[in-house]
C-alpha cells in the first residue's frame, strides 16, 4: 500500500508549547525510526522501535523528548516545552524489521517544525 | 566513536558528465552501508545497500563500491542528469546495534545544463 506518512507536514509553535508529531509506517513493518535534520545538517538518529519497544533511546536530545508506539504501528514523537533549537525537520522511517540481516528503510516526507 | 565522513561537501558538474562521491567510516563491527538520495524538501530514498561480502552494487546509473578493509565506499554517477541534483547521504550500521545507523553529512550535487 502507501508509503510512510507523517503529520502534520508543517508545524509552527511558540516557545514553551508541547508538540506531537505522528508517523504511520508501511503496513507490516515492525521497525520504526525517528530522525532529526536541522537546516543544512545531516540526519541525526533519535530513537528506534522494534515492535512497541524502544531498544535504543540514546539519540533523544533531552528529557523533553519522548516517543511511543502502540499496536506495533503508529508512533508519536512528543516534544515538551519546545525551544528554538528544536526547529528542524523530523523524519520517520520504517523497515520490515531490524536485525543482523539488512532491511531497507523507507522514509516519510518529514514534519517541518518551527519554534518561534 | 562511530563516524561517517563524506567528501566532497558539495560538487557542481555539467549534465552528461560522470562523478564520484566518497565515504569513509569508522563504524565497527560493520554490518551494512547504504547510499541515499535526498531531494530538497523530501525524505531520503535508498539507492544501494551493501553488506560486508559485497564490493559493488549498481542501481541504474548509480554504482556503489565498498572496501571493507580500508573502510571506504564510493558512489559513482554515470551520465549525470539534471534530476540527479540532490544530497547524497552515506549511512553505516554496526552489527551490534542494527537499529541505530550513523549518517554522513551528505554531498550536495548540482548538475547544470
Amino acid at each position: 500500500g502507501a508509503g510512510v506518512s507523517q503529520s502534520p507536514s508543517n508545524k509552527v509553535t511558540e516557545k514553551g508549547k508541547d508538540v506531537e508529531l505522528r508517523c504511520d509506517p508501511i503496513s507490516g513493518h515492525t521497525a520504526l525510526y525517528w530522525y532529526r535534520q536541522s537546516l543544512g545538517q545531516g540526519l541525526e538518529f533519535l530513537i528506534y522501535f522494534q515492535g512497541n519497544s524502544a531498544p535504543d533511546k540514546s539519540g533523544l536530545p533531552s528529557d523533553r523528548f519522548s516517543a511511543e508506539r502502540t499496536g506495533g504501528s503508529v508512533s508519536t514523537l512528543t516534544i515538551q516545552r519546545t525551544q528554538q533549537e528544536d526547529s528542524a525537520v523530523y523524519l520517520c522511517a520504517s523497515s520490515f524489521q531490524t536485525g543482523p540481516q539488512t532491511y531497507e528503510q523507507y522514509f516519510g516526507p518529514g514534519t517541518r517544525l518551527t519554534v518561534t | 566513536k562511530n563516524q561517517v565522513e563524506q567528501s566532497p561537501q558539495s560538487l557542481i558538474i555539467l549534465e552528461g558528465k560522470n562523478c564520484t562521491l566518497q565515504c569513509n567510516y569508522t563504524v565497527s563491527p560493520f554490518s551494512n552501508l547504504r547510499w541515499y538520495k535526498q531531494d530538497t524538501g523530501r525524505g531520503p530514498v535508498s539507492l544501494t545497500i551493501m553488506t560486508f561480502s559485497e564490493n559493488t552494487k549498481s542501481n541504474g546509473r548509480y554504482t556503489a563500491t565498498l572496501d571493507a578493509d580500508t573502510k571506504q565506499s564510493s558512489l559513482h554517477i554515470t551520465a549525470s542528469q539534471l534530476s540527479d541534483s540532490a544530497s547524497y547521504i552515506c549511512v553505516v550500521s554496526a552489527r551490534t546495534n542494527a537499529g541505530k545507523s550513523t549518517f554522513g553529512d551528505g554531498t550536495t550535487l548540482t548538475v547544470k545544463p
